[in-house]
């Protein structure tokens, strides 16, 4: 079965600090892998994408894509309390009709 | 631009009671169609999608059913809902999944 695994959290970090958000996937031949921002209660929202190993850069996020190693994260840089939400990690399995499996998302706490 | 509209956005329903949700997208022609459901705490779970008018694909076999009677409208039902249908239902379009308000149900 493919997945993609996430860390829960929370993931607190201050103010204007770092956050490093982590998701590894199962399945070796997918291609497209997305990050969704969800605050409580709201639908999620897509910050960012990414196709090609290395890392692709939007304002303060940086998503980074590590296809050898499955691996795909998620940066934010100055972290603001606004940021606090649940980032969800999700990818394009090899099969078709653009199904995205998505994590389970990691729970990120910005304090002041 | 594009916009995806879904209703009610929140719902209580008795158990045994039949379900009706539905999703429209504006701007796009022929999109990709997805219901999710999102229970407490959860990640999300993929229910239908369609790639057309008339065409369904179910991923979790249960009482829920959906159809696509026009290009732009998802209806997501059930004929008798049960407690464990309780849970967030979130519509999307195209392959990069952009989701609308959700619908939040409640089933006592």
């Amino acid at each position: 079965q493919k997945e993609v695994e996430q860390n829960s959290g929370p993931l607190s970090v201050p103010e204007g600090a770092i956050a490093s958000l982590n998701c590894t996937y199962s399945d070796r031949g997918s291609q497209s892998f997305f990050w969704y921002r969800q605050y409580s209660g709201k639908s999620p929202e897509l910050i960012m994408s990414i196709y090609s190993n290395g890392d692709k850069e939007d304002g303060r996020f940086t998503a980074q894509l590590n296809k050898a190693s499955q691996y795909v994260s998620l940066l934010i840089r100055d972290s603001q309390p606004s940021d606090s939400a649940t980032y969800l990690c999700a990818v394009k399995g090899s099969g078709g009709y653009n199904k995205l499996i998505f994590g389970a998302g990691t729970r990120l706490a910005v304090h002041p | 631009s594009q916009t995806i509209h879904q209703w009610p956005a929140t719902l209580v329903q008795p158990v045994g009671s039949p379900l009706s949700l539905e999703c429209t997208v504006e701007g796009t022609s022929n999109p990709n169609l997805y219901w999710y459901r999102q229970a407490a705490g959860r990640g999300l779970q993929l229910l239908f999608y369609s790639v057309g008018i008339g065409q369904i694909s179910s991923e979790v076999p249960q009482n829920l059913s959906a159809s696509r009677p026009q290009d732009r409208q998802f209806i997501l039902s059930s004929k008798k809902l049960l407690l464990s249908d309780s849970g967030f239902y979130l519509c999307a379009w195209g392959g990069e999944q952009f989701f609308g308000p959700g619908t939040r149900l409640t089933v006592l």
